[in-house]
Parts: structure tokens; C-alpha cells; sequence
């Protein structure tokens, strides 16, 4: 079936430092999900892809959906304490259904 | 916050014992989808129901079954606990309408088998 993988599994970075972490897929998406998962917490939607080379921005953070929508990457300007956490890229596993395939995701500490 | 609600939010089990995880989706949802987070990893499918009926399960043995209620609530059972069932289980809770739906999950519920 469809692997997604995510690089790097961790990241350290100093407060102010950008981030980036990237995903790729064996075969073409339909979509792409991004979550944010805190401490302790749970997951919470930032954003779906689903235009080739769709870019879409959020603050400090961009997304990308890749030509050939089988990658994808989220990048983090100038990052904050706030911006730790676990970030998962994941798809719909039947096209546009809610059943998510999640990765071990990309752990991102930010050092003050 | 999300408006889903789950309960308990810990638990304490012995091997061999059943369980009963709820949850309370959002306002106007009728699918919820239950997922298994274990220390470490990302969270995995366990299944989905849509308007009470189970729409797609993922890799894990019968004795994981759900009920979905007529008020779009649902439950998550697991029977015959094994050690490696503790983890945290999570309901997420959408509106179908065929285009990409937004995953709100709930807080999780936090399983401990001993």
C-alpha cells in the first residue's frame, strides 16, 4: 500500500532558527493533511494540499504540495517555543474519508 | 477546542479484562474514527463509523469492535486486554460530504494495562 515518509524524525533547533520537515510518498496522493500534535496533547488539523504545487502560508508557517503530489513540506520561519511539538503529514487512505494514515511524524524541540 | 469530548480520560486494566472507551463527537458530525497512539509512535487507524455502521477498519484484531449511536457518539471496546494495548486512543470526529473532511480529534483517553 501507500508509504508516507517523514524526515527527520527529530529536530533540535535555537529559538529564531528555521525548520523544515518533508514528506514523500511511493505513489500519487489525492490529498495531504498536516497536523501538530503537543506534549501531552492530541492531534489538531493545520491544513490540507490538494492542488499540485499548491503552496498555502499560515503565519510563519508554508506549506507545499509537490508537482507530482507525492511529496510535500511544511517550513517554519523564525520558530518559536510555542512551535514545539510533533508534526504529522498524513493522507486519506480511501480518498477523502477521514481514515488517516499517520507517520511517526517529525518531533521539533526549539531551545530558548 | 475541538466540542469532542472523551471519557474516561485515564484508566487502569488488567491483563484479560474488557473495556469500554467513549466518545462525543462535534455538533453536526456523523463519522467518527477511532485511532490507537502508542508511546512514541503516530497515532493508528483502528476503524471508522458512519451514520452507525462501520465504514473501514485498519490492521487490528476483532477484538477491538465500536458502536456508533444514533446521536453520532460512539464507543470503542476492547476485549481480552494485552499488555500492549496501553497506549492512548483517540476519537476523531468529521462530517462527510465527499471532499477531503477535517479530523477533529478529542483529548484521548490513556490506557494502562498492567
Amino acid at each position: 500500500g501507500q508509504q508516507v515518509m517523514q524526515i527527520p524524525q527529530y529536530q533540535h533547533v535555537q529559538e529564531g532558527e528555521d525548520f523544515t520537515t518533508y514528506c514523500n510518498s511511493s505513489t500519487t496522493l489525492s490529498n495531504i493533511q498536516w497536523y501538530k500534535q503537543r506534549p501531552g496533547g492530541h492531534p489538531v488539523f493545520l491544513i490540507q494540499l490538494v492542488k499540485s504545487g499548491e503552496v498555502k502560508k499560515q503565519k510563519r508557517l508554508t506549506f507545499q504540495f509537490g508537482e507530482a503530489k507525492k511529496n510535500s513540506s511544511l517550513h517554519i520561519t523564525a520558530t518559536q517555543t510555542t512551535d514545539v511539538g510533533t508534526y504529522f503529514c498524513i493522507y486519506d487512505a480511501a480518498g477523502n474519508t477521514g481514515k488517516l494514515i499517520f507517520g511517526q511524524g517529525t518531533t521539533l524541540q526549539v531551545k530558548p | 477546542e475541538t466540542g469532542v469530548t472523551q471519557s474516561p480520560t485515564h484508566l487502569i486494566k488488567t491483563r484479560g479484562q474488557q473495556v469500554t472507551l467513549r466518545c462525543s463527537s462535534q455538533s453536526g458530525h456523523n463519522t467518527v474514527s477511532w485511532y490507537q497512539q502508542a508511546l512514541g509512535q503516530g497515532p493508528q487507524f483502528i476503524f471508522q463509523y458512519y451514520r452507525e455502521e462501520e465504514n473501514g477498519r485498519g490492521n487490528f484484531p476483532p477484538r477491538f469492535s465500536g458502536l456508533q449511536f444514533p446521536n453520532y457518539s460512539s464507543e470503542l471496546n476492547v476485549n481480552a486486554l494485552e499488555l500492549d494495548d496501553s497506549a492512548l486512543y483517540l476519537c476523531a470526529s468529521s462530517k462527510v460530504s465527499g471532499g477531503g473532511e477535517t479530523q477533529y480529534f478529542g483529548p484521548g483517553t490513556r490506557l494502562l494495562v498492567l
